[in-house]
């Protein structure tokens, strides 16, 4: 059952680029990486899921190694409102278990 | 984007009572969903896997006969906990898991918060 680990909290100021590295050593070789935000009160929101590389959309970009076993998430420009928590899930067949997520505060 | 949809957002109830949180994924049809629970200031704890067509699979610690999964449909799971106590109060978060190019994705609800008093 993969696991993640990722840094309990960060500080940033607004328009920074903010990178959140998670470690997944015990990925499998199905399982695909993907990043959530969630604000309080909320569901999470689905930011970017990749396989390796590198992927890119118009919110975030995601940068996972050859080897796989770590991932980082890059949020370019932030700002007060990208305020939230941040988690990394590394999916695999049918079980999705959350780690402790990043709590992100972007001050101004 | 795919839209998974739980009612209500809130709900209260009394102590002993039974009460039904609905998760439904509306663009897209899903044979497995997620049951999770959250306290406050702290991650996604999952309870239970629901599979459309059978029985859910729980977690270790969580009781199946208090909290029932029934998914009857590809885009409809509930969650109902059963003789309710004040200990039940909590944040529920389902999710339902679309599979497209990427492989799986899981998709979340806006979350149920649960008050029991």
């Amino acid at each position: 059952l993969a696991k993640t680990t990722q840094p309990i909290s960060m500080d940033s100021y607004e328009g920074q680029e903010v990178n959140i590295t998670c470690s997944h050593n015990n990925i499998a070789t199905n399982d695909y990486i993907t990043w959530y935000q969630q604000f309080p009160s909320q569901g999470p929101r689905f930011i970017i899921q990749g396989y390796k590389t590198k992927v890119t959309n118009e919110v975030a970009s995601l940068f996972i190694p050859a080897d796989r076993k770590s991932s980082t998430l890059s949020l370019p420009r932030v700002s007060l409102s990208d305020t939230a928590v941040y988690y990394c899930l590394s999916s695999g067949t049918y079980k999705y278990i959350f780690g402790t997520g990043t709590r992100l505060k972007v001050l101004a | 984007g795919a839209v998974v949809s739980q009612h209500p957002s809130w709900v209260i109830c009394k102590s002993g009572t039974s009460v039904k949180i609905e998760c439904r994924s509306l663009d897209f049809q899903a044979t497995t969903m997620f049951w999770y629970r959250q306290f406050p200031k702290q991650s996604l704890m999952l309870m239970a896997t629901s599979n459309e067509g059978s029985k859910a699979t729980y977690e270790q610690g969580v009781e199946k006969d208090k909290f029932l999964i029934n998914h009857a449909s590809l885009t409809l799971s509930t969650l109902t906990v059963t003789s309710a106590h004040p200990e039940d109060s909590s944040f529920y978060i389902c999710s339902a898991s679309r599979t497209g190019q990427s492989g799986n994705t899981i998709y979340f609800g806006e979350g149920s918060w649960l008050t029991v008093v």
